[in-house]
């Protein structure tokens, strides 16, 4: 079983729609839950991160977390074509100074279509 | 704020030969990991290192080493080279402070 799955997409939006992510972790002990972005030959770039179950906003991105039932999720409101990326969910069994490695998952990539 | 830097950004090697890479973290980061990504397996887990102690190891062969120094750079270290080498491979610093890693721009690895 992996680690760290996600909905392996492709997903495609039109412009302005919700686009929504999701990912299941294994590791019930997880404590740290990250989203990236990463746009072709780029780098992972750090969107949102959660530790607590519940909803965390940063402008347009929310993230949610479930942990009895093991899943993260990235909604993303009003996408923009700028948005079109692929979105990778990591999580860490540790936090803050004893975060260690991150399991990332596969990846979801993501079109918004104007 | 200078942000995680990686050299070289390109590489290209053969066979057999062994490649050093080095990456400076964000100043004040003393965590420090390395992935491996290729197209076929995403990101892979190689290190992680906390003042220059590795505190994690990730399941890749005796030829991939690293190590921190007490400025808290490192590098890491392949030898004999293999084509399945080729990738990017990308360092990531933390604070410590519960906010994640930040990735450097890599360094692309061509085994040929």
């Amino acid at each position: 079983q992996k680690e760290v799955e996600q909905n392996s997409g492709p997903l495609s939006v039109p412009e302005g729609a919700i686009a929504s992510l999701n990912c299941t972790y294994s590791d019930r002990g997880s404590q740290s839950f990250f989203w990236y972005r990463q746009y072709s030959g780029k780098s992972p770039e750090l969107i949102m991160f959660i530790y607590s179950n519940g909803d965390k906003e940063d402008g347009r991105f929310t993230a949610q977390l479930n942990k009895a039932s093991q899943y993260v999720s990235l909604l993303i409101r009003d996408s923009q074509p700028s948005d079109s990326a692929t979105y990778l969910c990591a999580v860490g069994r540790g936090r803050g100074s004893t975060l260690g490695r991150l399991y990332f998952g596969r990846g979801t990539q993501l079109t918004v279509w104007p | 704020k200078a942000g995680v830097t990686q050299t070289p950004r390109y590489l290209i090697k053969t066979r057999g030969q062994q490649v050093t890479l080095s990456c400076s973290p964000i100043s004040g980061h003393r965590s420090v990991s390395w992935y491996q990504q290729t197209p076929g397996q995403g990101l892979q887990f190689l290190f992680e290192y906390f003042s220059e102690t590795q505190r994690n190891k990730g399941n890749f062969p005796g030829r991939f080493s690293g190590r921190q120094f007490s400025n808290s750079r490192s590098e890491m270290n392949v030898s004999t080279l293999e084509l399945g080498d080729s990738a990017l491979y990308l360092c990531a610093s933390s604070l410590g402070d519960g906010n994640g890693y930040t990735f450097g721009s890599g360094t692309r690895l061509t085994v040929v």
